[in-house]
């Protein structure tokens, strides 16, 4: 089975400060990895995805992510951040043969409150 | 392009009612997965169909069940509530590619996130 931890619950930030939010995953097969926000009372919006090829992924609003692969580790990087970041985040995982496993269901986190103060 | 949409967006219900709770999935897309996101956690798959078959469930009851309907949009039935059911009930579409399936190779196919339904079971 697979599982993904969020080793944080909550990240206070001051603006323009840099922000890592950490995630470590567990599966012993290949996975696709995910982080998504959530904005209040909104739905999930995915910010990067790790399939395949390099391991660093740069996704949207200047976020990056980091897999590796030894550590199991996909953690989730801003060099400066913005008031708009707030939000919740969450990372999580599927399954690379999605379609013969229960449907490419995502595995999430239990997601990170990025608070970011001025 | 219209973009997954859900209604109802709040929902008040008693324990033992039932609600049913609707998806449109995305243009062009056939495959819609549903998620319950109780406060403070992060969302946990009910199922998925695709083209009007149910293709994975996760750990949840029979009582929570779903319909999807040859224009792809979807239904989530949930009979007997109970209190822990209050949750944020998110629907995702995506789109899937039935070549390279049947080749047997990975695909990917990158799910789209409704607003949510928020049902609130008292």
């Amino acid at each position: 089975a697979q599982s993904v931890t969020q080793l944080d619950s909550q990240v206070p930030v001051f603006e323009e400060a840099p922000v890592e939010l950490r995630c470590n995953y567990s599966s012993s097969v290949s996975v696709y990895l995910f982080w998504y926000v959530q904005y209040p009372n909104q739905g999930l919006q995915l910010l990067l995805k790790y399939l395949s090829g390099s391991t660093l992924v740069k996704g949207i609003n200047g976020f990056e992510a980091e897999f590796n692969k030894s550590q199991t580790s996909f953690h989730l990087r801003k060099p400066s951040v913005h008031i708009s970041d707030t939000a919740e985040y969450f990372c999580a995982v599927r399954l690379a043969l999605s379609f013969y496993n229960q449907g490419g269901k995502l595995i999430f986190g239990q997601g990170t409150e990025l608070s970011v103060k001025p | 392009e219209t973009g997954v949409t859900q209604s109802p967006t709040h929902l008040i219900k008693t324990r033992g009612q039932q609600v049913t709770l609707r998806c449109s999935s995305q243009s062009g897309h056939n495959t819609v997965s549903w998620y319950q996101q109780a406060l403070g956690q992060g969302p946990q798959f009910i199922f998925q169909y695709y083209r009007e078959e149910e293709n994975g469930r996760g750990n949840f009851p029979p009582r929570f069940s779903g319909l999807q309907f040859p224009n792809y949009s979807s239904e989530l039935n949930v009979n007997a509530l109970e209190l822990d059911d209050s949750a944020l009930y998110l629907c995702a579409s995506s789109s899937r590619d039935r070549e390279n399936l049947l080749a047997g190779g990975n695909s990917y196919n990158e799910q789209f996130f409704g607003p949510g339904t928020r049902l609130t079971v008292l």
